[in-house]
């Protein structure tokens, strides 16, 4: 069965701080991975792709076929960047995306 | 360029009654997709479709109906509100289902039902 799971509900950092937020995923075939962010009051938006291997606002993810993950990565957490973070898989070629339980970064000042 | 319009942003509606949630997009995207968002839970995908004229059922159909008539509307509805269906929804689209464009979103509505 396809599926995205995020194992951690809220992530808790100080501002600094390395962040690095998990996803796991199972998928037969090659996956397409994504990163979303949702700022407070503000909608959904792509963070990164991993196939254009991007750095978006100083966050990185890495796929890792071996361990079926695609963690999300930033050296030194900001105070900006707390927000609900969404890891999506692309299944099938009609563009759905099927997404993990999302996992909400807090950065203390 | 408005993107993904979601009206209304908030509604509430009485256990039985109907409602349609609207969506437009003026990007020119062929896919649209309706998904609910529930604590915890994630996204879950409800309809979408892939272009004027096609829709298909998604992980959560159950309750609702969509249409797509034109590229640029794709209108989510709900017949006999049940509490069940007391969550926020996102509408969405992508220029083509494949190369890893990422969604639109819109910027969701909130319902109650009560």
């Amino acid at each position: 069965a396809q599926r995205v799971t995020q194992p951690e509900k809220l992530l808790s950092v100080f501002k600094g701080a390395p962040v690095e937020l998990k996803c796991n995923y199972s998928y037969s075939g090659s996956p397409e991975l994504f990163w979303y962010v949702q700022y407070s009051r503000q909608r959904l938006q792509l963070l990164l792709r991993h196939i254009s291997r991007e750095s978006i606002k100083g966050f990185t993810a890495d796929l890792n076929k071996g361990e079926t993950s695609f963690h999300l990565k930033k050296p030194f957490a900001q105070e900006e960047d707390s927000a609900m973070y969404y890891c999506a898989l692309k299944s099938g070629n009609t563009g759905k995306l099927i997404f993990g339980q999302g996992t909400t970064l807090q950065v203390k000042p | 360029n408005a993107g993904v319009t979601q009206t209304p942003k908030f509604r509430i509606l009485k256990i039985g009654q109907s409602m349609t949630l609207q969506c437009t997009q003026d990007m020119n995207h062929n896919y649209m997709y309706w998904y609910r968002q529930d604590p915890g839970m994630g996204l879950k995908l409800i309809y979408y479709s892939v272009g004027a004229g096609i829709t298909d059922k998604g992980e959560v159909p159950n309750g609702y109906n969509v249409s797509r008539s034109t590229t640029e509307d794709f209108p989510l509805r709900l017949e006999l509100a049940a509490p069940s269906q007391t969550s926020v929804y996102f509408c969405a689209s992508s220029p083509l289902g494949q190369g890893g464009y990422g969604y639109t979103f819109g910027s969701g509505t909130r319902l109650t039902v009560v």
